[in-house]
Parts: structure tokens; C-alpha cells; sequence
């Protein structure tokens, strides 16, 4: 019979181009968010993370936007290059007992990097 | 490389076997995480130390499942009794807590298959 499988969602740009990867997130109380990529084989990668109290951070080649009202973030790369196609994620951090942080990751989205 | 390593990289096991597996996190994190991964999804929060107190577990470890930390440092993953359902990427982080918001580190993961 015919089998069925999770699709991740793909973004493809063109190198030097900008991208733009989404999330939404459903608990108006978040207020912690991470970005992480990861590549195959390997482990998630942090990028950048944002607070509820900022709407925009940005770091090196990429930005981070928070949409509250929406409960929506995004991640800008700019001038995408073949390194940066990966799975990318975004995560919602949450505290735990004694302090520690438990991150609820997304499905993520696939980026690839056409020459 | 001073990163989180993980062993084995990958496992092959048959269904109804035992297997463990070892963590060795960035040196003096105190905080050490435990995610499962499957095909095509984000990682998925399994439990935390703080040192080698075991302060939180989820849901989806079950009785077959235990995590250990003994003297704070490296930690083990035990699943006894596997299942082909327990075929996964079994991923560690490691963080150095003082307060909410601490960046987890990942390793690269260990590859279950469970035939």
C-alpha cells in the first residue's frame, strides 16, 4: 500500500537572496523564543533568541521578529548562502522546576540554497 | 572540540534489547538535558539535571526509560526492553543555569533503530 510521510516545509531561495522563515506559536503567555538550525547529522545549532519585551533583535546576517498581537516570530537571512540550508526551528522556552529550560520546538522548515 | 559528544553515534538493536547510551556535556554546565527526535520533527523534551538531581521528567518517558547523572558530569540514557517505537534521535544538551533563559548546547546525537 501506499505509505504516507511528514513533509517538512521547504523554503528554496536562490543564493544572495534574503529569506524569511516563519512560526506561530499558540500560548499568549510565551515569552521566550529561540531559533536553532540544524543541519543533517548533527544537532540543533543555536542562532538567536528574542524576549517578549522586544519586537526585533538582530545578529550577525540574520534578524529575529516578534508579533505579539499575531503570536507569530519570523527569521530573516540575509544574503543566504549554500551553508545555511539546514532544517531551521523555532522553539518556545519554558522554566522548569530548580530552574532549568524546557524548549517546545516547531515542525521547522527546510531551507535550501539553489547556486 | 569542547562541544557536548555523544555514544554511540548510531545503534542497531533488536526489538526486546536493552541499550544505553552516554552524554558527556560542555565542561561545568550544570544543567543537562535529554530530547528525543523523530523523523521529520522537532526534538522532543524527555527530561533535566541540575547537577545529578533528576528534577524533571516528561510524560513520554516511560517506565522502560531512565536517565542517570551520578556524579553530575556525563549521564546515561537507558531504555530497556526497546520497542520499534522507540526508534529515534536521541539528542543531550548541556547549559550553564544561573537564572532563566540559559543557552542549551546540543550534541550530535545518538541514532536508534530498533528492528
Amino acid at each position: 500500500g501506499e505509505s504516507v510521510g511528514l513533509h517538512l516545509p521547504t523554503l528554496s531561495v536562490q543564493e544572495g537572496d534574503n529569506s524569511i522563515i516563519n512560526c506561530a506559536y499558540s500560548n499568549s503567555a510565551s515569552d521566550y523564543f529561540i531559533w536553532y538550525k540544524q543541519e543533517s547529522g548533527k544537532g540543533p545549532q543555536f542562532i538567536i533568541d528574542i524576549r517578549s519585551n522586544m519586537d526585533k533583535r538582530q545578529g550577525q546576517r540574520v534578524t529575529v521578529l516578534l508579533n505579539k498581537t499575531v503570536k507569530h516570530l519570523s527569521l530573516q537571512i540575509a544574503a543566504t548562502q549554500p551553508g545555511d540550508s539546514a532544517v531551521y526551528f523555532c522553539a518556545e522556552n519554558r522554566g522548569l522546576t530548580g530552574g532549568g529550560n524546557k524548549l517546545t520546538f516547531g515542525t521547522g522548515t527546510q531551507l535550501k540554497v539553489e547556486l | 572540540d569542547t562541544g557536548v559528544s555523544q555514544d554511540p553515534r548510531h545503534k542497531i538493536t533488536k526489538r526486546g534489547q536493552n541499550v544505553t547510551f552516554r552524554c558527556d556535556p560542555i565542561s561545568e554546565h550544570n544543567r543537562l538535558y535529554w530530547y528525543r527526535q523523530t523523523l521529520g520533527q522537532g526534538p522532543e523534551f524527555l527530561t533535566y539535571f541540575q547537577n545529578e538531581a533528576q528534577l524533571e521528567k516528561s510524560r513520554l518517558l516511560s517506565d522502560r526509560f531512565s536517565a542517570e547523572r551520578p556524579k553530575g558530569s556525563f549521564s546515561t540514557l537507558e531504555i530497556q526492553r526497546t520497542e520499534q517505537g522507540d526508534s529515534a534521535m536521541y539528542l543531550c544538551a548541556s547549559s550553564l543555569g544561573s537564572g532563566t533563559g540559559e543557552t542549551q548546547y546540543f550534541g550530535p546525537g545518538t541514532r536508534l533503530l530498533v528492528l
